[in-house]
């Protein structure tokens, strides 16, 4: 069965730097783009942007651009984002998401990771 | 960017009763090209991801029990639920997939509770 399991909880200083992992199984990894998704305490889901783990290819929301980051490695079938320069108000839990359609970026989502809470707190 | 926006915020309905949530986008999310409206809708209960439910606007996910039942097109949208269960106590979000290069955004969610 499909799975995404994504990395434990991370506690961050400002400024600094988080990667979150998110391996999957149960599928051909390269097959689907993945997106990434977070959700502040209380609030609702905010789209960061997607890669395509076939050709590494990337697309990042506005918002984003310029400090976040997202990586693959098909030998092990994991995603994974990268923030930097990390503020208190990035505290959030952060999902992969995997695009439904083989071959493309479009949502929706079918299968999602169980989340991971990034607290960024000095 | 395309906005959607969700009504009601919140919602309180009796058991066995229908909910109805809304949902709006700032632009049409139907392609003309194949006549789908680029329109999901995910359920969140407490500490968990988000559910698909239906996509392409009407169309349930698998196991998505058929109380649960989506319709509208181009820029309005309704998730219908036709009677209410206990286990429904969520939050509700719709999401349109239309934007490219494969953009999407969400709605602000609607809680439904039991009245």
């Amino acid at each position: 069965q499909v799975q995404l399991v994504q990395s434990g909880a991370e506690v961050k200083k400002p400024g600094a730097s988080v990667k979150v992992s998110c391996k999957a199984s149960g599928y051909t990894f390269t097959g689907y783009y993945m997106h990434w998704v977070r959700q502040a305490p209380g609030q609702g889901l905010e789209w960061m942007g997607w890669i395509n783990p076939n050709s590494g290819g990337t697309n990042y929301a506005q918002k984003f651009q310029g400090w976040v980051t997202m990586t693959r490695d098909t030998s092990i079938s994991t995603a994974y984002m990268e923030l930097s320069r990390l503020r208190s108000d990035d505290t959030a839990v952060y999902y992969c998401a995997r695009a439904f359609a083989h071959g493309s970026g479009r949502g929706p989502y079918d299968y999602w990771g169980q989340g991971t809470l990034v607290t960024v707190s000095s | 960017d395309i906005v959607m926006t969700q009504s009601p915020d919140s919602l309180a309905v009796s058991l066995g009763e229908r909910a109805t949530i809304n949902c709006k986008s700032s632009q049409s999310v139907l392609y003309s090209s194949n006549n789908k409206n680029y329109l999901a809708w995910y359920q969140q209960k407490p500490g968990q991801p988000p559910k698909l439910l239906i996509y392409w606007a009407s169309t349930r996910e698998s196991g998505v029990p058929d109380r649960f039942s989506g319709s509208g097109s181009g820029t309005d949208f309704t998730l219908t639920i036709s009677s209410l269960q206990a286990e429904d106590v969520a939050v509700y979000y719709c999401q349109q997939y239309y934007s490219t290069p494969s953009m999407c955004s969400f709605g602000q969610g609607t809680k439904l509770e039991i009245k």
